[in-house]
């Protein structure tokens, strides 16, 4: 299969733990989208790499959320000290640099914070 | 970008077409109308997009006005696999991020 992946698929955690989502996007597209989707609400865009590059970042990304790129290939999501807030579909996506039509999505990480 | 405006459900009887309505009334002449799709515990899915010209593919037409303040999603014969959420988005061609700003969208249910 050669469509986004993201892993894990769910995750349950308590409140104050420390939890990492991974994406691997397809391959040769050199820009990486995060997106947070709540229930009932479309997804909403948190941050987006180009290769290695950190580009922008959402208001909605607060200190305790960190992603990172390293090798511009796969992504990692981390939130730190997470609130039942933070509950929620994690959704990455990717695309050529050159495209400005089709994001493609991978199938998320649903979050749940006990 | 533009903000979109879009009815939160409908029902559609399954090998009928189903039409989807989109507000923009704010669109600028470089936004483009773009459609995804979300089925349930899946990511947003690409459908089509277009200017100011209709256009049409494999999934749908997209119908917009001349005065591009309003457009309609075609799904020609729906199927129960249609049932999903539609977005309407409205967004620019640039260098900048090309990031996507979701609504609500409507939820279709297409019926037996």
């Amino acid at each position: 299969d050669t469509g986004v992946s993201q892993d894990p698929r769910h995750k349950i955690t308590k409140r104050g733990q420390n939890v990492t989502f991974r994406c691997d996007p397809i391959s040769e597209h050199n820009r990486l989208y995060w997106y947070r989707q709540t229930l009932g609400q479309g997804p909403e865009f948190l941050t987006y790499f180009q290769n290695e590059a950190q580009l922008e970042k959402s208001r909605l990304l607060s200190d305790r959320f960190s992603a990172e790129r390293p090798k511009g290939s796969f992504s990692t999501l981390e939130i730190q000290r997470t609130e039942q807030g933070d509950s929620a579909m994690y959704l990455c996506a990717s695309t050529p640099e050159s495209s400005y039509n089709e994001q493609f999505f991978g199938p998320g990480t649903r979050l749940t914070v006990l | 970008d533009a903000k979109t405006t879009q009815p939160p459900s409908m029902d559609c009887a399954e090998g009928r077409a189903a039409n989807l309505p989109c507000n923009h009334s704010t669109i600028s002449g470089n936004e483009y109308v773009y459609w995804y799709r979300q089925i349930h515990s899946q990511g947003p899915q690409y459908i089509i997009h277009g200017l100011k010209n209709n256009e049409t593919n494999e999934m749908a037409s997209l119908i917009i006005t001349e005065d591009r303040k309003s457009s309609t999603l075609i799904l020609p014969h729906a199927t129960l696999r249609d049932t999903a959420v539609y977005y309407c988005i409205v967004r620019v061609h640039n260098n900048a991020g090309n990031m996507l700003t979701f609504g609500g969208g409507t939820r279709l249910m297409v019926k037996p």
